[in-house]
């Protein structure tokens, strides 16, 4: 597609609920980022796929959270056992490589309560 | 640690009334300095990328520069389309995952 796609793109989970959330990237695109944007605040990394490779995972805030990209493209999201501080906005972000302007998607907002 | 300060939080502006907004960083190695744009429900959009001391990037209303320790958005004569949060964002120099680093915004309204 042209953009980045995100999907759902409202989530309500009562809290213990687990939940998961897609995005696709990019065709072709090879990095894949997943960050977490609370209220008024900038966007926070999260975990970052090259390909199919998960290269680094050191902004997961506990390991209730988990992220596959199996096949290199499309990309999930899973957080198990929602808590109220999971309520937030997660983005998506591809780009072919390398440094530059990755394109995010519209995101996913997520309220647990 | 490597560090993004945006300010001011908020600014309001009058139409065509032009400004400045501030990213000021701290950062062992710079690979990368980026502005996005970001409006509400939406994700941020790319505006620009910046390199070294020194260099300047336009885009219609929008240039950005960058010194060593900061860096500038200056919007000239802005429109109400301009209202949105400016997000400022380091790519430091070191690790194999291109990560930003992103400061918490500013907030720019602008009104006719």
């Amino acid at each position: 597609g042209a953009g980045v796609s995100q999907s759902p793109r409202y989530k309500v989970a009562k809290r213990g609920q687990d939940v998961a959330l897609r995005c696709d990237p990019i065709s072709g695109h090879v990095s894949l980022f997943w960050y977490q944007q609370a209220l008024g605040q900038g966007p926070e990394f999260l975990t970052y796929f090259q390909n199919e490779a998960q290269l680094d995972k050191s902004g997961l805030p506990s390991d209730r959270f988990f992220a596959e990209r199996p096949e290199g493209s499309v990309s999930t999201l899973k957080i198990q056992r929602t808590q109220q501080e999971d309520s937030a906005v997660y983005l998506c972000a591809s780009s072919l490589g390398g440094m530059g302007g990755y394109t995010f998607g519209s995101g996913t907002r997520l309220t647990v309560v | 640690e490597d560090q993004v300060t945006q300010s001011p939080e908020a600014l309001r502006l009058q139409e065509g009334e032009s400004s400045s907004l501030n990213c000021s960083y701290t950062v062992s190695g710079l690979r990368g300095l980026f502005w996005y744009r970001q409006d509400p429900g939406k994700g941020p959009e790319f505006l620009f990328t910046l390199y070294s001391a020194g260099e300047e990037k336009e885009k219609e209303r929008l240039k950005a520069t960058l010194t060593k320790k900061e860096s500038f958005l200056h919007i000239t004569a802005p429109k109400p389309e301009d209202s949105a949060t400016y997000l400022c964002a380091l790519l430091p120099i070191g690790g194999a995952t291109n990560k930003l680093i992103f400061g918490t915004g500013t907030l720019l309204a602008v009104q006719p």
